[in-house]
């Protein structure tokens, strides 16, 4: 089984740009869940989508955001890059909000 | 609100050593999910176990155990005889089971850098 995949692995923007991350879900996973990791903050929760509907987000602005398609994978955008934008995107689903939430491995963003 | 506390924030030890990872919890709702990932290098988050809060039941697999203490709130995790391998960040992590602005996201602690020596 494959399991969550996302793409690009690493991206390099400049500030003020736009960007969009992709993320897969393990197949049957409904939900997926969208984390940032920057240096020295953890893992802060950006966003959930659920059956193509955003279910809850984060405290981020609104220049974060995204969707899900009827496939279940889905995107982030994030418009006007700032250089604190720069992190790791961890994306992740489940069947289920109780747990077993499965990671990807990121995509690493450099903002400069 | 929610909180996840790890007060170690490295850790070192040579192989074969014992090591235990602090986790301590705030939560007020009844119902919750308590997580323990490890994040290698590679960047992934590796699901190692899940915690329901009315399942106090400590567990063990293979190296790894878990202690579960609701009243200290706590959810402690030790590896006996540490490997190189085991080297990674591992981060202790809770999800409510409940409606609101808490529904649907994991809460992390700020992550215990592991490092083995040979």
């Amino acid at each position: 089984e494959a399991g969550v995949t996302q793409s690009p692995t690493h991206l390099i923007k400049t500030r003020g740009q736009q960007v969009t991350l992709r993320c897969s879900p393990i197949s049957g996973h409904t939900s997926v869940y969208w984390y940032q990791q920057a240096l020295g903050l953890g893992l802060q929760f950006l966003l959930w989508y659920d059956e193509g509907e955003e279910r809850n987000r984060g405290n981020f602005p609104p220049r974060f955001s995204g969707r899900q398609f009827p496939n279940y994978s889905s995107e982030l955008n994030v418009n006007a890059l700032e250089l604190e934008d720069s992190a790791l995107y961890l994306c992740a689903s489940s069947l289920d909000q109780g747990g077993g939430y499965t990671f990807g491995s990121g995509t690493r963003l450099t903002v400069v | 609100a929610q909180k996840v506390t790890q007060a170690q924030t490295e850790i070192s030890v040579v192989e074969k050593e014992d090591v235990t990872l602090d986790c301590v919890y705030e939560t007020r709702d009844t119902t919750y999910y308590l997580f323990w990932y490890k994040q290698p290098p590679s960047g992934e988050l590796v699901f190692l176990i899940r915690r329901n809060s009315f399942d106090e039941q400590n567990e063990i697999s293979g190296r790894y155990s878990w202690n579960f203490q609701k009243s200290t709130s706590s959810f402690n995790f030790t590896i006996t005889a540490s490997q190189v391998v085991d080297s990674a960040v591992y981060f202790c992590a809770l999800s409510l089971n409940a409606g609101g602005t808490s529904y649907g996201k994991l809460t992390f602690g700020q992550g215990t850098i592991l490092t083995v020596h040979p």
